[in-house]
């Protein structure tokens, strides 16, 4: 119930392509969906985010879509570059405190220049 | 300030030594949160203190000693650590309640335990 899945594990797009990673979740009590970008060595910084009653949100190259019916969320980075190369998280909450925030396993991305 | 400051940003420890990892923010965040992170893994959850008393604490070794002198601060105390405790030390914060804006991450202390 607490498990957040991810995919692709890694994924490998050409300079100005869109990437496009995907996530689905079981528990319908969480509320607020981050995705987060990781560099090597460094911690995770947060992109952008969505709640349930929306279903899209725009931020620059970067979107996420929200299908609550089937519980998955999906981030889109178009024109991809790569300084965008990094690994992203997808996660899960429904409250703003410790064991409820659930991260996904992760996807490698690497654009290619 | 919108930023959770981690120091050091590497530690090189003998596993006889005592070290501290430190953790600070500005933010009036009443969560804070020790994360240990392995190469090519998320984050994991080590503690979580709420309103500076430790509330959540998954299983970690004693060797693992967190402290939270007060709102801001956050201190992960290392004693007798052993190789495989080698890894990304995040320390995160987050509002306690009210709406949810999920946490803010340090850039982390990388740790080699020899």
């Amino acid at each position: 119930q607490q498990q957040v899945k991810q995919s692709p594990q890694s994924l490998i797009v050409q300079k100005g392509g869109i990437s496009i990673i995907n996530c689905a979740y079981e528990n319908t009590a969480f509320d607020y969906f981050p995705w987060y970008q990781q560099f090597p060595g460094k911690g995770p910084a947060l992109l952008i985010a969505i709640r349930p009653d929306v279903s899209e949100k725009k931020e620059g190259r970067f979107t996420i879509s929200f299908n609550k019916s089937a519980k998955q969320f999906s981030l889109h980075i178009m024109d991809s570059q790569p300084g965008d190369s990094a690994t992203y998280f997808c996660a899960a909450t429904f409250d703003n405190y410790g064991q409820n925030f659930v991260f996904g396993p992760g996807t490698r991305l690497s654009v290619l220049p | 300030d919108t930023e959770v400051t981690q120091t050091p940003k590497h530690l090189v420890m003998g596993m006889t030594n005592k070290k501290s990892l430190k953790c600070e923010q500005h933010m009036g965040h009443r969560a804070m949160y020790w994360y240990k992170q392995k190469a090519k893994k998320p984050p994991e959850l080590m503690f979580v203190y709420s309103y500076e008393k430790l509330s959540i604490n998954e299983s970690v070794p004693s060797r693992f000693s967190p402290e939270c002198p007060n709102s801001s601060l956050l201190n992960l105390h290392l004693h007798a650590l052993q190789p495989e405790d080698s890894a990304l030390y995040l320390c995160a914060s987050s509002q306690e309640s009210g709406v949810n804006y999920g946490y803010t991450f340090g850039s982390g202390t990388r740790l080699t335990v020899v």
